[in-house]
């Protein structure tokens, strides 16, 4: 089985400052895909970005982007300019593309951007 | 991106009832629909995947004659929760992929609190 690792369970970032979220993973195959998703204190789970393991070039989404390093199994994400509306649960996924598509989520970091 | 919605938000039964939680996917085709449980301040567990049209497929310790699932419609799977127990109060969280789609989207969640 995958596994997913976040060490940060809680993180804070003032406005308009930059934070990085980590998020590790374990496994043995070749094509996958990583996904960052938000769930701000609405509980609604929000798509932030993905990323297609076959990709070397780092997925942007506008303030978010990603540092993905597949020998390291690393896939942090960094958000610029961080605004209030940032403020939720994160959760990294890894996803096998295979009959199912099973994600596999880590335990999330919980982020707090301070006015 | 592609809404999926749920229906009721919230709601409260009394031990020993069965209640339905619905999941619609308003503008796609959800060809393979997810049944998440989400405690506080956790990561999402996964309860069973359906196919419309197929039997669900539980997750090792779910128990699929408590939490009898639907996928009857490519928009439309039904979670039944019955005979809650207090044990079942939770936040449910339905997701759903369409034909071709690597990308899950998330229901807004229902939160559920047995008595």
């Amino acid at each position: 089985a995958q596994t997913v690792t976040q060490s940060q369970p809680e993180m804070s970032v003032q406005e308009a400052e930059t934070v990085t979220l980590s998020c590790t993973y374990d496994t043995s195959e070749n094509n996958y895909y990583l996904f960052w998703y938000k769930q701000p204190p609405s509980r609604q789970m929000i798509l932030v970005i993905r990323q297609e393991a076959y990709k070397q070039q780092n997925a942007t989404e506008n303030r978010f982007s990603v540092n993905f390093q597949k020998a390291a199994k690393s896939f942090s994400l960094k958000i610029s300019d961080s605004q209030l509306g940032d403020t939720a649960m994160y959760f990294c996924a890894f996803m096998k593309p295979t009959v199912g598509n099973q994600f596999y989520f880590g335990t999330g970091t919980s982020l707090t951007v301070i006015p | 991106g592609a809404v999926v919605s749920q229906h009721p938000s919230w709601v409260i039964c009394k031990s020993g009832t069965s209640v339905k939680i619905e999941c619609r996917s308003l503008d796609f085709q959800a060809t393979t629909m997810f049944w998440y449980r989400q405690f506080p301040k956790q990561s999402l567990m996964l309860m069973a995947t359906s196919n419309e049209g197929s039997k669900a497929t539980y997750e090792q310790g779910v128990e699929k004659d408590k939490f009898l699932i639907n996928h009857a419609s490519l928009t439309l799977s039904t979670l039944t929760v019955t005979s809650a127990h207090p044990e079942d109060s939770s936040f449910y969280i339905c997701s759903a992929r369409g034909t071709g789609q690597l990308t899950k989207y998330f229901g807004p969640g229902t939160r559920l609190t047995v008595t």
